[in-house]
């Protein structure tokens, strides 16, 4: 069975430090990844997905992550942080066969940034 | 672009009433989700519809949760009866394919408290 697994379930950073959250999934096909976040009192945006090719990806509000087929990891980084990136963040992984499906998320991890 | 609507966006019921949700996908969204998420869990999903057409709704409690899409466009979400263990977080995304692959966009939620 297909399943996203997030290492920390709560981070706590102070302004300006790097970040890597972490993401490993099981799945032996071809994969979408996707890390959503989730600000207090707001619904699940999208920050960056991977399909296909470059496996280092780039999405909004200076993120990035990493696809590694070997590791079966996804994780996600920004080199500083600030404070309004306090938020839970969640990854995701559908299976690449079909145009459409399901997304699998991991359980989430909690993003503290102090300022 | 206007999101994904939901309502309501909190709804307080006792155990073994009955309660809808509505969701409202972003215009042209062919695929519409609903996804429970449970408190300090990644979203998983209940039922998938294309159009108005069930693809995938494995992972529905059809003893007490119904969905229906008539028109390909609005979708409800119902539960009856409630039981205490459906105490979560509703949302409903719309997907759209572009480029390499399908993404999902999410609604703000509806948050059921079975007491």
């Amino acid at each position: 069975a297909q399943s996203v697994s997030q290492h920390n379930h709560h981070v706590i950073l102070s302004e300006a430090a790097s970040l890597e959250l972490g993401c490993n999934y099981s799945y032996g096909g071809t994969v979408n990844l996707f890390w959503y976040v989730q600000y207090p009192g707001q619904h699940l945006q999208l920050l960056l997905k991977y399909f296909s090719g470059d496996p280092l990806v780039k999405g909004i509000k200076g993120f990035e992550a990493e696809f590694i087929k070997s590791k079966f990891s996804f994780n996600l980084r920004k080199p500083s942080v600030q404070w309004s990136d306090t938020a839970e963040y969640f990854c995701a992984l559908r299976h690449g066969s079909g145009n459409t499906g399901k997304l699998i998320f991991g359980q989430g991890t909690t993003l503290q940034v102090k300022p | 672009e206007a999101g994904v609507a939901q309502s309501p966006r909190y709804k307080i019921i006792e155990k073994r009433q009955s309660v809808a949700f509505w969701c409202n996908p972003i215009s042209g969204h062919a695929t519409l989700y609903w996804y429970q998420q449970i408190l300090g869990q990644g979203p998983k999903l209940l039922i998938q519809f294309q159009n108005n057409g069930v693809v995938d709704d494995s992972q529905l409690p059809k003893d007490r949760f119904s969905a229906e899409r008539l028109k390909g466009v609005d979708s409800t979400l119902k539960i009856q009866p409630a039981k205490l263990e459906d105490s979560a977080v509703y949302l409903c995304a719309s997907s759209v394919i572009a480029g390499w692959g399908e993404t999902q966009y999410f609604g703000p939620g509806t948050r059921l408290l079975v007491l």
